[in-house]
């Protein structure tokens, strides 16, 4: 059974730029929650999308904004990237919206 | 409001020695769900325990051991015979709204403890 996967791992990106970042849930996962990590902080929900559709959303401002596919896979985009975006982003997927959560090993975004 | 709180930063300790890390919790909800994930340097976050707010039973893992209680809004977590792979950030978890298909279901994280186990 693969777990799930994160791509890329590493980003630099500079102020202003955008960027996407995607996961692949495990197999038989139908619902991915995205979660921002700070350093030094515990994770923070963004969002999560449930069979295609965002089905409940954390204290993040519009320009963090997502998709999922037919496939389960997801993206989460990021526009107008600001300094304090810099952080470890983890992806969980779940066999249901409210099921047990396996997360992926994180891209590490960094702002300059 | 939701709230987990973890108010030991940092701990080190000697391999062998036991240790307990905290979990303060706070929520209005009577139907719940408490977690502890172990976070290596890698940066994944690897699942170790789900209780639910109606099980108060402790639970024995191996060198692992969780005390849930209730009556102090605790699920603090006791590593027995410590040894250097267990270094890593620890964080308590706390999920609510367990309604399959309809709600958010996300997870509310303490800001973890970081475990130091010295040979």
């Amino acid at each position: 059974e693969t777990g799930v996967t994160q791509s890329p791992t590493h980003l630099i990106k500079t102020r202003g730029q955008q960027v996407t970042l995607r996961c692949s849930s495990q197999s038989g996962h139908n619902t991915v929650s995205w979660y921002q990590q700070a350093l030094g902080q515990g994770p923070q929900f963004i969002f999560q999308y449930y069979r295609e559709e965002e089905n409940g959303r954390g204290n993040f401002p519009p320009r963090f904004s997502g998709l999922q596919f037919p496939n389960y896979s997801s993206e989460l985009n990021v526009n107008a990237l600001e300094l304090d975006d810099s952080a470890l982003y983890l992806c969980a997927s779940s066999r249901l919206a409210g099921g047990e959560q396996y997360f992926g090993p994180g891209t590490r975004l960094t702002v300059t | 409001a939701q709230k987990v709180t973890q108010a030991q930063t940092e701990i080190s300790v000697v391999e062998k020695e036991d240790v307990t890390l905290d979990c303060v919790y706070e929520t209005r909800d009577t139907t719940y769900y408490l977690f502890w994930y172990k976070q290596p340097p890698s940066g994944e976050l690897v699942f170790l325990i789900r209780r639910n707010s109606f099980d108060e039973q402790n639970e024995i893992s191996g060198r692992y051991s969780w005390n849930f209680q209730k009556s102090t809004s605790s699920f603090n977590f006791t590593i027995t015979a410590s040894q250097v792979v267990d270094s890593a950030v620890y964080f308590c978890a706390l999920k609510v709204s367990l309604n399959y298909g309809g709600s958010q279901g996300n997870l509310i994280f303490g800001k973890g403890t970081k475990l130091s186990v010295k040979p």
